[in-house]
């Protein structure tokens, strides 16, 4: 089965602090997708990104940033963390081979990000 | 561009209850379909997909059919069970060049004994 890990289940920062979100899969998957949900929103997709050093904006990527400098890992930086980004984050991952869009996303267990 | 609307919850039943939750969807080309769970506290779990028009996909008594010509994923299942008490997420993936998947809202299914 695939694992997607996120490092913290619960995470409380205060406001204008760096945080990092990271995230591992262990499934060799090439694509990788942060989204944040929120309720009454849905989910809503941050970034994402194609493979190694790949990124690519997503809905609402402002106030964010991305790494991914290994195949496995790809971090979600807030830059100076505001209130407005209380919520919870999820991360996914999905192979780019196959049979394309048939592919599903696979998820960790989120973490719940606090700012205050 | 893309889009899911799926049914407003809450919805509660009774166990052994059928269930019916609505999903249609807009988008362009022959999307791939999807019907994810999530239980409380945890993340999304892919509970079945459709790749094609009249596929039928199921999982864990749960099934839906992809129809094109109505534009509609429904899922449904005919006993639930208080263990599925979740939120039913409906989502499609039309392709494009990042293969994200456009979520609906979700429906949140409470099943009491």
């Amino acid at each position: 089965d695939v694992k997607v890990t996120q490092s913290s289940r619960y995470l409380v920062k205060r406001t204008g602090e760096k945080v990092f979100l990271e995230c591992v899969q262990d499934m060799d998957h090439e694509n990788m997708f942060w989204y944040r949900q929120d309720p009454g929103l849905g989910l809503r997709l941050i970034y994402f990104s194609y493979d190694v050093k790949m990124k690519e904006k997503g809905d609402i990527p402002e106030g964010y940033s991305v790494s991914r400098e290994k195949k496995e890992r790809f971090s979600l930086i807030l830059e100076s963390a505001s209130t407005n980004q209380t919520s919870m984050y999820l991360c996914a991952s999905r192979t780019a081979g196959g049979q394309g869009i048939s592919q599903p996303q696979h998820f960790g267990d989120g973490t719940r990000l606090s700012i205050l | 561009g893309n889009s899911v609307t799926q049914m407003e919850g809450p919805v509660t039943l009774s166990e052994e209850a059928f269930l019916t939750i609505n999903c249609t969807y807009t988008a362009t080309g022959y999307p791939s379909l999807f019907w994810y769970v999530q239980y409380p506290g945890e993340g999304l779990q892919l509970l079945l997909k459709a790749t094609k028009a009249d596929d039928k996909g199921s999982n864990k008594g749960f099934e839906a059919t992809y129809r094109k010509e109505t534009t509609s994923f429904h899922l449904e299942k005919g006993s639930v069970q208080v263990s599925d008490s979740a939120v039913y997420f409906c989502a499609l993936n039309s392709g494009g060049s990042n293969y994200k998947l456009t979520f609906g809202k979700g429906t949140l299914l409470t099943v009491n004994p």
